[in-house]
């Protein structure tokens, strides 16, 4: 059982490069979200989808989009790469929205945009 | 915005001491609460988690004390081991979104 599966694990960009983060997970999970990491703060939320075919902005949406392409997959995308996303960023997901209930994390995104 | 914070950065213990990693959060409003461990490299792994309607839940090793009086949080670990080196989060949810504090960094010496 893999659970939530991340790729690619490391990525480096310009300044101005696009690219799509993928994210699966194989537990049947009703929601999903994605998160970045930076050092010396806790995981912020920068969008999240609740159920398949609905996405919503998170704390930290600026420059990012997302798809819930179906019920296993979330990808996020950079349109336009900028330094301030270098980030470590973690796709996670949970049986229900709003049900308090623990995420399941991916071992992570390493993204460096120089 | 609301937050969650941790006291101590780095906490260094000995080999098969205990550990208490604590955290303070901020929301009144906030009726659940996760504790998770990172370790290098990897993701954020569930520990444990309490709702506001408990004081203390116990797991293996791991116990979460709860006081809502205070809004405070405690992780405390028992007989910590070498494996027990990572950082810990707290994390609470005042709005169906998890927050996440900064995390503690806890280390094990032989």
């Amino acid at each position: 059982n893999a659970g939530v599966t991340q790729t690619p694990k490391f990525q480096v960009l310009k300044t101005g490069q696009s690219m799509t983060l993928q994210c699966a997970q194989d537990m049947n999970h009703n929601s999903m979200y994605w998160y970045r990491q930076d050092p010396g703060m806790g995981l912020r939320l920068i969008y999240y989808s609740a159920s398949e075919g609905t996405t919503d902005k998170g704390e930290v949406p600026n420059g990012y989009n997302v798809s819930r392409l179906n019920k296993r997959e979330f990808s996020l995308r950079l349109e336009s790469a900028a330094p301030s996303q270098t980030s470590v960023y973690f796709c996670a997901s949970s049986e229900m929205w709003g049900e308090n209930e623990k995420l399941f994390f991916g071992s992570g995104t390493q993204l460096s945009v120089l | 915005g609301e937050s969650v914070g941790l006291h101590l950065p780095t906490l260094s213990v000995q080999e098969g001491d205990n550990s208490i990693i604590n955290c303070a959060y901020s929301n009144s409003a906030s009726d659940y609460f996760i504790w998770y461990k990172q370790e290098s490299g990897k993701g954020p792994q569930f520990i444990i988690d309490i709702r506001s309607n408990m004081d203390k839940r116990q797991g293996q090793r791991v116990t979460v004390l709860l006081n809502k009086t205070v809004k405070h949080l405690s992780l405390q670990i028992a007989a910590t081991q070498p494996g027990d080196s990572a950082v810990y989060f707290c994390a609470e949810t005042p709005s169906n979104k998890l927050i996440f504090g900064a995390g503690t960094r806890l280390a094990v010496h032989p």
